[in-house]
């Protein structure tokens, strides 16, 4: 069965100090990996789409990294404007374009 | 990227009533999808909607207690019926633009509570 684990469940850093979100899948052929950011009460932002192993995405201070069973969201400096919750998708190539999401990393930064 | 509203934005129902949700997108899209979001937790895919198709369940889903419109490219409706207190969710619809890219969007989300 396709599955998606994220870790940690929640992370509080402090401004300026980096760290790592980390999403481990299972999945019968990865079409894609997807990482989206949430607001509370809002909808997900999409932030990347990954698609095969060793692919890097960047985006401000964050990147998205790739490989066969996991991807990592690094995020380089944070900022308070930064804490979210952060989600993690995956879509199999056998069920083209049903999306499979984890259960998120809530992200606090400190000022 | 793809500009995609729900009305209403949240609601407070009494229970055995229900609710429409609407879905608008700024462009034609192929696949529009309607999620759910119980409190704390993350997505779960309800059903997708394919212009000119009955939409397409997932397990545990069914059309009686969450039927679905798919007029045109870019509306779609999802509607809760018979709603009890454990309806109370997010309700999401996305879109696939069918760029290729496989990427979904979301829309705001409609926060319902069932009392």
């Amino acid at each position: 069965e396709d599955q998606v684990t994220q870790s940690p469940e929640a992370l509080r850093l402090q401004e300026g100090e980096s760290s790592s979100l980390n999403c481990s899948y299972t999945v019968s052929g990865l079409r894609g990996l997807f990482w989206y950011r949430q607001d509370p009460g809002k909808g997900p932002e999409f932030l990347f789409t990954l698609y095969s192993a060793g692919e890097e995405k960047e985006k401000e201070r964050l990147k998205a990294t790739l490989t066969k069973k996991e991807s990592f969201l690094h995020i380089t400096a944070p900022k308070p404007e930064d804490s979210a919750t952060y989600l993690c998708a995956v879509q199999a190539g056998s069920s083209a374009s049903k999306i499979i999401f984890g259960s998120g990393t809530r992200l606090s930064i400190r000022p | 990227s793809a500009v995609i509203s729900q009305k209403p934005s949240r609601d407070i129902c009494q229970r055995g009533t229900s609710l429409t949700i609407q879905c608008q997108v700024d462009s034609q899209v192929t696949m529009m999808f309607w999620y759910r979001q119980q409190p704390g937790q993350s997505l779960t895919l309800i059903a997708t909607a394919n212009q000119g198709s009955e939409a397409t369940y997932e397990s545990g889903f069914v059309i009686d207690k969450f039927p679905i419109s798919r007029p045109n490219l870019t509306f779609s409706t999802l509607t809760v019926s018979n709603m009890s207190p454990e309806d109370s969710s997010i309700y999401l619809c996305s879109v696939d633009k069918g760029t290729g890219e496989d990427t979904q969007y979301f829309g705001p989300g409609t926060r319902l509570t069932v009392l």
